[in-house]
């Protein structure tokens, strides 16, 4: 498709649990970020990529959040045993080449911690 | 620390009538203002963003105003529409194309017909 794709839509997860949440940029796009979005709030940001290179990862809550984007391409968020507070939506975006262009949010995955 | 404050929480407006949504920032850095609409179950899109060299900035029914000296922005929906019901959420950068948005809470807008 031609738009930023998120996998998966729903997530619920039992607390402890380990979860991963996929992220396909726009094809060519450089640049791919992370958001956090809370029920009822705004996103908030976690980590930016640029190509595979980690440049930020300033936002991310704790060490159990990891993000990794081995080949520039797919990125994946993974949060290793959730926590009730975790429970946000999860959205991913990509930005093209130059630095002034729009960045593109996906649909984010919406993640319940039970 | 919430970096960029917004308001109205929720705005329910008449079918033509103009919708407006009020955000408060305190970080003189800041300098980049988007706008961005989201739909239920969809992600954020950028509608109209500002730097502040600008006060006004007008795209179609929507204006951004911006008052650098009072740290404030706002959106105007002109000829409100019920498709432009929405949450709107405001945000600041510190440069155009910065990594990092801050976001307001967001407006849940609704447009009665």
């Amino acid at each position: 498709g031609a738009g930023v794709s998120q996998s998966p839509r729903y997530k619920v997860a039992k607390r402890g649990q380990d979860v991963a949440l996929r992220c396909d940029p726009i094809s060519g796009h450089v640049s791919l970020f992370w958001y956090q979005q809370a029920l009822g709030q705004g996103p908030e940001f976690l980590t930016y990529f640029q190509n595979e290179a980690q440049l930020d990862k300033s936002g991310l809550p704790s060490d159990r959040f990891f993000a990794e984007r081995p080949e520039g391409s797919v990125s994946t968020l993974k949060i290793q045993r959730t926590q009730q507070e975790d429970s946000a939506v999860y959205l991913c975006a990509s930005r093209g080449r130059k630095m002034n262009t729009e960045a593109f949010f996906g649909q984010g995955t919406r993640l319940t911690v039970v | 620390q919430q970096q960029v404050k917004q308001s109205p929480q929720s705005l329910i407006v008449q079918k033509g009538g103009i919708s407006i949504i009020n955000c408060a920032y305190e970080n003189t850095a800041f300098d980049y203002f988007p706008w961005y609409q989201q739909f239920p179950g969809k992600g954020p899109a950028l509608l109209i963003a500002i730097r502040p060299d600008v006060s006004e900035k007008k795209e179609g029914r929507f204006t951004i105003s911006f008052n650098k000296s009072a740290k404030q922005f706002s959106l105007h929906i002109m000829d409100s529409q019920p498709g432009d019901s929405a949450t709107y959420f405001c945000a600041a950068a510190y440069q155009t194309g910065a990594n990092n948005l801050f976001f307001g809470t967001g407006t849940r807008l609704t447009v009665i017909p």
